[in-house]
């Protein structure tokens, strides 16, 4: 079955310390993008990747890290995450020409 | 800046009336996408229109691309319950802007 998988899909965690969020698909698609959602905000982009070993800024990068070092795979790092970062997240990847799809989301709280 | 800009952000219709969600984006774009999202769900692509005057139909959506007016619009024909969701829509770097809130009133 062609997916996007994010893991973990819910943590909570205390400010300061470091965490990863993983996304993976399984469809070959070349881009790959890591977005944050807050009430009213819409879909705000924080990172995205065109291909391996290409990743660019989106609108709202300021604590996170991304690396593609692999096709597949496209984790969020918070190095030292904060209260202000507590939100729903989504992975999303798409081939050059078809749709994109959506993980299930990841619900990060940070205390 | 790649700017998606969504219009309305709320709407409220009556069930078997038409309505329409435009999308106005910033830069040139040579694909658009529409997506759904239910409450407390990730999202669902809808459609992807990959060339000027491409138009999609599904169902009672249709959804069409004007790159250069840079405009893209849903249309939804005799609305019904199911269809109240948030339409988002995206450019070819998938970003997009703060979405559409669908509600149809019974």
């Amino acid at each position: 079955e062609a997916q996007v998988t994010q893991n973990p899909r819910y943590l909570i965690t205390v400010t300061g310390k470091k965490l990863t969020v993983t996304c993976s698909q399984n469809m070959n698609h070349e881009y790959m993008s890591w977005y944050r959602q807050d009430p009213g905000l819409g879909l705000r982009q924080i990172y995205y990747s065109m291909n391996v070993e290409v990743t660019d800024k989106g609108d709202v990068p300021e604590g996170y890290k991304v690396s593609r070092k692999e096709k597949r795979n496209f984790p969020l790092i918070l190095e030292s995450p904060s209260p202000n970062q507590t939100s729903l997240y989504f992975c999303a990847s798409r081939g050059l020409a078809g749709g994109g799809e959506f993980g299930p989301g990841t619900r990060l709280t940070v205390t | 800046e790649l700017k998606v800009e969504q219009n309305p952000l709320f709407l409220s219709m009556q069930e078997g009336k038409n309505y329409t969600i435009y999308c106005n984006y910033s830069t040139t774009s040579d694909r658009l996408y529409w997506y759904r999202q239910d409450p407390g769900k990730s999202l669902e692509s809808l459609f992807v229109l990959l060339s000027n005057g491409a138009v999609k139909q599904e169902g009672r959506l249709m959804a069409s691309l004007d790159t250069k007016a840079r405009l893209s619009t849903l249309h939804i024909t005799a609305a019904v319950h199911d269809l109240s969701a948030t339409y988002f829509c995206g450019n070819e770097k998938l970003t997009f802007g703060t979405g559409t809130r669908l509600t149809i009133i019974p």
